[in-house]
């Protein structure tokens, strides 16, 4: 089935710097959904993605979705110890019952 | 807006019982539900698509004889892991999306974390 390459797989970097990750597929998405999931809770959704080029801002969030439309990026600016986590990327085909495919996650560590 | 909610958060069972998870879509109707395990360090598999007044449709090596979904309503489907074994053991989450006529967002629940004895 289809897939999503997602790196890096971790991250460990100081607050205050700011971090970039990216996900690629072999075919296309229609849709971009990034979001970020805390140890035993469910995935939050941070930024979604519908146009190819277009950049969106959450806070000091910031994702794009490329122009091939097979992929995506996130950045993180100024991190904090609460940004730690792990940020998924997802894709939506079109005609696929609105089903996700996701990326295996990067894992992100903040030291203070 | 948009707030799912599971529910158990926990649950703790012998082998061999069943167990009842419960997904609602708390402020949004959902076109469709979808039903998730996770082990640990590893991304979300889905186990099954379902839509509101239809059966369910299974991912591939998904038991549906042994994962049952019943969805009730545009706010309401059910997973029911019948009689489960340790190795059912895992964290079970459920999505719920898009929201009726709006994108292709969809919205996880918190989770149920499935220990099996």
């Amino acid at each position: 089935g289809q897939q999503l390459n997602q790196s890096p797989q971790s991250m460990f970097i100081q607050e205050g710097e700011d971090v970039s990750m990216n996900c690629t597929s072999s075919s296309i998405f229609n849709t971009w959904l990034w979001y970020k999931q805390d140890p035993g809770e469910g995935p939050v959704l941070l930024i979604a993605l519908y146009k190819a080029g277009e950049l969106t801002s959450n806070g000091r969030l910031t994702a794009q979705f490329g122009i091939t439309r097979k992929d995506s990026f996130l950045n993180i600016s100024a991190s904090i110890p609460s940004d730690v986590g792990i940020y998924f990327c997802a894709g939506v085909e079109g005609g696929s019952n609105y089903k996700l495919t996701f990326g295996k996650g990067t894992l992100l560590t903040v030291n203070p | 807006g948009a707030v799912v909610s599971q529910h158990p958060s926990r649950v703790i069972c012998k082998s061999g019982t069943s167990v009842k998870i419960e997904c609602r879509s708390l402020d949004f109707q959902a076109t469709t539900m979808f039903w998730y395990r996770q082990f640990p360090k590893q991304s979300l598999m889905l186990m099954a698509t379902s839509n509101e007044g239809s059966k369910a449709t299974y991912e591939q090596g998904v038991e549906k004889d042994k994962f049952l979904i019943n969805h009730a309503s545009l706010t309401l489907s059910t997973l029911t892991v019948t009689s489960a074994h340790p190795e059912d053991s895992s964290f079970y989450i459920c999505s719920a999306g898009p929201a009726l006529g709006v994108g292709y967002e969809q919205f996880f629940g918190p989770g149920t974390r499935l220990t099996v004895l």
